[in-house]
């Protein structure tokens, strides 16, 4: 089992670029995370589906966020136009059914300069 | 708002002792708890969760202890190993009528392994 596959790993851009991440779940799991992760704020849940249906997308901080899953393979985060602040750790979780634990992806270190 | 809080940023311990790691919830809806634990550079990984209806579960060499009255959740880690040395989070869902929740997560406790 590869477990969730994140890309990139590192994505460096300027302040007001598009940022694009991108996530493939575990194979059979109908329910994918968005996290956000930063020392002040530590990790924060920003947007998850079920069935590919965004379910609760109250976590995403501004409009310049958007995500979407167009089948149960994939899902992008989006982030147009990027800023500094947006500099963090994202992380794409995936689970089987809601009461079962997530598995995490490793995450995409994104830094807006 | 609704948090985990943990009581400790950082916990050092000697190689071979037993560690525990301490965490504090304010909702009393919360009907699931997890467990993860951080190694630099990685995503969260799952160690070991428990239901509301349960007071204690145990794992190879965990176990987590859950005390509904105050509120209180707890991981200790047997034999401690330089490998247990990471960043540990506890996180929680709250109860719903369907669908998958996200987690809360609290802001993480470091554990040192002392050789």
């Amino acid at each position: 089992d590869a477990g969730v596959i994140q890309s990139p790993r590192h994505e460096v851009t300027e302040m007001g670029q598009e940022v694009t991440l991108r996530c493939k779940p575990i194979s059979g799991h109908n329910s994918l995370f968005w996290y956000r992760q930063t020392m002040m704020r530590g990790l924060e849940l920003l947007i998850y589906f079920n069935n590919n249906v965004p379910i609760d997308d109250s976590g995403m901080p501004e409009d310049r966020f958007s995500a979407k899953m167009p089948n149960a393979s994939f899902s992008t985060l989006k982030i147009q136009p990027s800023e500094p602040r947006d500099s963090a750790v994202y992380f794409c979780a995936s689970s089987w059914d809601s009461r079962y634990e997530q598995y995490f992806g490793p995450g995409t270190r994104l830094t807006v300069t | 708002g609704e948090s985990v809080g943990l009581h400790l940023p950082t916990l050092s311990v000697q190689e071979g002792d037993n560690s525990i790691i301490n965490c504090a919830y304010s909702n009393s809806a919360s009907d699931y708890f997890i467990w993860y634990k951080q190694e630099s550079g990685k995503g969260p990984q799952f160690i070991i969760d428990i239901r509301s209806n349960m007071d204690k579960r145990q794992g190879q060499r965990v176990t987590v202890l859950l005390n509904k009255t105050v509120k209180h959740l707890s991981l200790q880690i047997a034999a401690t190993q330089p490998g247990d040395s990471a960043v540990y989070f506890c996180a929680k869902r709250e109860q719903s009528g369907g669908g998958a929740d996200g987690l809360t997560f609290g802001k993480g406790t470091h554990l040192i392994i002392q050789p």
